[in-house]
């Protein structure tokens, strides 16, 4: 296991359907987020799971967008109804709940949407 | 709410160069900063962290400090690199919360040959 796993890398979908992403987080992480990156902004946080659990939610994610850790390992992402004003670069990362570790996050290569 | 502010927005600089990039933050309450670099349509490359306790990170060419009180991180890189081309993104994660990070607009760097 070498890192944060996202599927798939791209994808292009007609306004109106919906779309599933996938993120494998490090195998020993049990903190896992979800971020949205637009061109040329940095990213920002949408949702984050420790464990199974979803413990925060940003009002970016609006009521088409929901996010299950369901065994606290992989998560999805899903997005119902795409709208143009989806299309993104959507980043998922996973970190240690150990002190330890600083509490680092890891970044995976991303999904990016597009919504035509 | 956190605001992160990088500037400058873009740097173009000839090779060998040493340059710094700015981060800004308005709530000193964190508990670390990260520095990333992103190349073109890829993800996140974990650089330098810093703990809200420590004043700098060194890691080769590259310096990361960090001033809570004021507010500010500054990443220096040293000698610059035609591959050292890259956005550079700062993010803080605030204090006693689920681990969030907050991140700045970016600065695109070109580094040329």
């Amino acid at each position: 296991d070498t890192g944060v796993s996202q599927d798939p890398r791209h994808k292009i979908t007609k306004r109106g359907q919906n779309v599933t992403f996938r993120c494998d987080p490090i195998s020993e992480h049990n903190r896992l987020y979800w971020y949205r990156q637009t061109l040329g902004q940095g990213p920002e946080f949408l949702t984050y799971f420790q464990n199974e659990a979803q413990l925060e939610k940003s009002r970016l994610l609006s009521d088409r967008f929901s996010a299950e850790r369901p065994k606290g390992s992989f998560s999805t992402l899903e997005i119902q109804r795409t709208e143009q004003g989806d299309s993104a670069m959507y980043l998922c990362a996973s970190s240690p709940y150990i002190s330890t570790s600083n509490y680092e996050q890891y970044f995976g290569p991303g999904t990016r949407l597009t919504v035509t | 709410k956190q605001e992160v502010t990088q500037i400058p927005a873009a740097l173009s600089v000839p090779e060998g160069e040493n340059l710094v990039l700015n981060c800004s933050f308005t709530d000193s309450a964190i508990y670390n900063l990260q520095w990333f670099r992103q190349d073109p349509g890829k993800g996140l490359t974990s650089l330098l962290l810093i703990q809200s306790s420590q004043r700098e990170q060194t890691s080769g060419r590259l310096n990361a400090s960090l001033d809570k009180s004021s507010g500010r991180s500054t990443l220096y890189i040293a000698a610059s690199q035609p591959g050292d081309s890259a956005t550079y993104l700062c993010a803080v994660r605030r204090n006693n919360a689920g681990n969030m990070l907050t991140f700045g607009g970016g600065t695109r760097l070109m580094v040329k040959p």
